[in-house]
């Protein structure tokens, strides 16, 4: 199993301004995700975060806008950038290893109001 | 395109038995994950199903019939802490999880 925590747990933010949610696997993994959850909606995958080389974006979704980190097999980093209150959201980091039957594991979230 | 869908809203009463379905389309199939999540908080692991049949584990079983793209999540002894988010996910040939919308399920005394 993977325990996963992230920072912050939440923050307000004003329009126009960055910022990075940093996520931390306490094992070694394969895959780290990010998602977005919008309230009482279900998951988003905005990309999967590749150690040492760019993310993977899904359709939708840019680095310029979420450029993502993994320096190593433990950690990985978000940021959200040039917010607007369109980007208000729950954003979840998320471990895998690469078989079929490997559960992926899931940190607290990151609550993001921009105002 | 790939789909999954859920029925959005259940109601159930305390100590009955519930089940919620889900059917999918996908491009190829390693596997179907039930999650839980309660409000406010992330989603936990509940089953996995990849061979057609039956899988239980206490008062949770999920059930798979991949040639109907078909599985359902059966709850029986219901509590309140049930009440929540019941997400259904499909693994796909690139081994990506494809999220259904979730299922709430609200539990009445």
């Amino acid at each position: 199993s993977a325990v996963i925590s992230q920072k912050p747990s939440r923050d307000i933010c004003q329009r126009g301004t960055s910022l990075t949610i940093q996520c931390q696997v306490d094992s070694q993994v394969t895959m780290m995700f990010w998602y977005r959850q919008q309230p009482g909606q279900s998951l988003t995958l905005i990309a999967t975060a590749n150690q040492g080389s760019e993310a993977t974006y899904e359709s939708g979704f840019v680095i310029d806008k979420f450029p993502i980190s993994r320096p190593n097999l433990t950690f990985s980093t978000l940021t959200v950038s040039n917010m607007s209150p369109e980007d208000s959201s729950i954003y979840l980091c998320s471990a895998s290893g690469t078989s079929g039957s490997d559960e992926q594991y899931f940190g607290p979230g990151t609550r993001l109001t921009v105002t | 395109g790939q789909n999954i869908d859920q029925p959005t809203e259940m109601t159930a009463t305390e100590g009955a038995i519930v089940q919620i379905n889900c059917t999918y389309q996908t491009s190829g199939f390693n596997g179907l994950f039930w999650y839980q999540q309660h409000a406010g908080e992330a989603p936990t692991f509940l089953s996995y199903n990849v061979l057609d049949g039956l899988e239980e584990k206490g008062r949770f079983s999920s059930f798979l019939s991949r040639s109907k793209g078909y599985s359902y999540l059966l709850l029986k002894e219901l509590q309140m802490k049930d009440s929540a988010s019941y997400l259904c996910a499909v693994r796909d040939s690139n081994y990506q999880l494809i999220w259904g919308a979730g299922t709430k399920l609200i539990i009445k005394p």
